[in-house]
């Protein structure tokens, strides 16, 4: 059965600092997927990584997967209010690319002045 | 963009009362539907997956005969929360595969139930 951790699960940042969010996970994973949660909303897709080595990059996030650690990092360059929000990764297992999701316990980033 | 359509986004409902929340696959077919719940400060847990057609698989520890779920047709899945109770109040989230790119997943925007 696949786990998802992730780390930290509080994040308190001040604006244009960097920092990084750890997703480790127990098997291996067809897929990793980062999303954001803002309060009160459903989820917002942000990235996903299919193969090993992939890097993508939105704005000030950029995420990467190694599968040979089982890791993948989320990147958070000069930060801004407008991150605020909490973070979770999520990966996929079972031989399918269309496998139910196995969600890390998020992230919560706050970003102040 | 695929769009997965969920109603309603909030209700608040008696103890004992049913409750059903619909999602609506709008362009494209979703013939799995996986839903999950999310009690506050926590991550999504799945309770269920759905397949249009054949019964749903309900997650360890989820309740059959509490948390109804069908998918009838190729656009609708539902869940059917019965005989609600107070425990049972929390942020439900469906979610379809989006099969024609290989990859990823749409979401609905939830539904915020909340059992007086």
């Amino acid at each position: 059965e696949l786990k998802v951790e992730q780390n930290p699960l509080f994040l308190s940042m001040q604006e244009g600092k960097n920092y990084t969010i750890y997703c480790n996970y127990s098997t291996t994973s067809d897929r990793l997927y980062w999303y954001r949660q803002d309060p009160g909303k459903s989820l917002e897709s942000l990235f996903v990584l299919l193969s090993n080595g992939a890097v993508k990059q939105e704005g000030r996030l950029m995420a990467s997967l190694d599968t040979k650690a089982r890791l993948s990092t989320l990147h958070i360059t000069a930060a801004v209010h407008d991150l605020s929000a909490t973070y979770f990764c999520a990966g996929n297992a079972g031989g399918t690319s269309y496998g139910k999701l196995t969600f890390g316990q998020g992230t919560i980033l706050t970003v102040h002045p | 963009g695929a769009v997965v359509s969920q109603h309603p986004s909030w209700v608040i409902c008696k103890s004992g009362t049913s409750v059903k929340i619909e999602c609506r696959s709008l362009d494209f077919q979703a013939t799995t539907m996986f839903w999950y719940r999310q009690f506050p400060k926590q991550s999504l847990m799945l309770m269920a997956t759905s397949n249009e057609g054949s019964k749903a698989t309900y997650e360890q520890g989820v309740e059959k005969d509490k948390f109804l779920i069908n998918h009838a047709s190729l656009t609708l899945s539902t869940l059917t929360v019965t005989s609600a109770h107070p425990e049972d109040s929390s942020f439900y989230i469906c979610s379809a595969p989006q099969s024609w790119q290989g990859h990823g997943y749409t979401f609905g925007s939830g539904t915020r139930l909340t059992v007086v």
